[in-house]
């Protein structure tokens, strides 16, 4: 069954230094993989999208996400953070046999000024 | 022009009774879901239709109904309150019956259900 773990459930950083969000993925075929960010009372939205193509993966406020198959591993990073950066994370796989997503935990990301 | 809406944004209501949830989406996606988050925000899904018709069904109480009158329109009917009901409830779309596999979700700002 597809899986993902994210490492830590809160992490906090300084406003100017560099973002690390850590998530695992378990699949035993080659994974879709995703995340979200959720900013508090608000609904998900997509960040970025790994769907087999390059490995490196750009997204949205200046995020990016790095596909390691040989670490089974689907970090998120961000060079310098933003207050508005402050937000609830997700790190989700797609699971093609049942058609589901599926969630991870969520890291909360504060960011100190 | 919010593009998945929700209401109501709040409900607070005593164990027992009935309520419901309604959701609308103005994408013109195919595929709509239900997600509850629960108070460690973990997020499981509950229910998709695609253009009406039912998908998915994870193992929710029968008390749970959903109801989807056109392919814009999701809305959550819950008979019978219990304290463990209370969460944030999402709904969400993506164009495409394949929606879950390009990962692209739409949510809404959530609906939270606290049950007294």
């Amino acid at each position: 069954a597809q899986s993902v773990t994210q490492l830590d459930s809160h992490v906090s950083v300084s406003e100017g230094t560099p973002v690390l969000l850590r998530c695992n993925y378990s699949s035993s075929y080659s994974p879709s993989l995703f995340w979200y960010v959720q900013h508090p009372n608000k609904g998900l939205q997509l960040l970025l999208k790994y769907t087999s193509a390059a490995t490196l993966v750009k997204g949205i406020n200046g995020f990016e996400a790095e596909f390691k198959k040989s670490e089974t591993s689907f970090h998120l990073t961000k060079p310098s953070a933003h207050m508005s950066d402050a937000a609830e994370y997700f790190c989700v796989v797609s699971d093609l046999y049942t058609d589901k997503l599926i969630f991870g935990t969520g890291t909360r990301l504060q960011v100190f000024p | 022009d919010t593009a998945v809406s929700q209401t109501p944004k709040y409900l607070v209501t005593q164990m027992g009774n009935d309520k419901s949830i309604k959701c609308e989406q103005n994408l013109g996606h195919d595929t709509m879901y239900w997600y509850k988050q629960d108070s460690k925000k973990f997020l499981k899904i509950m229910f998709s239709y695609n253009n009406k018709e039912l998908i998915i069904n994870e193992t929710v109480p029968n008390r749970f109904s959903p109801k989807s009158p056109d392919k814009a329109h999701l809305n959550l009917h819950i008979n019978s309150l219990e304290l463990g009901d209370s969460a944030v409830y999402f709904c969400a779309s993506s164009p495409g019956a394949g929606g879950p596999v390009t990962g692209e979700l739409f949510f809404g700002e959530g609906s939270r259900l606290t049950v007294l």
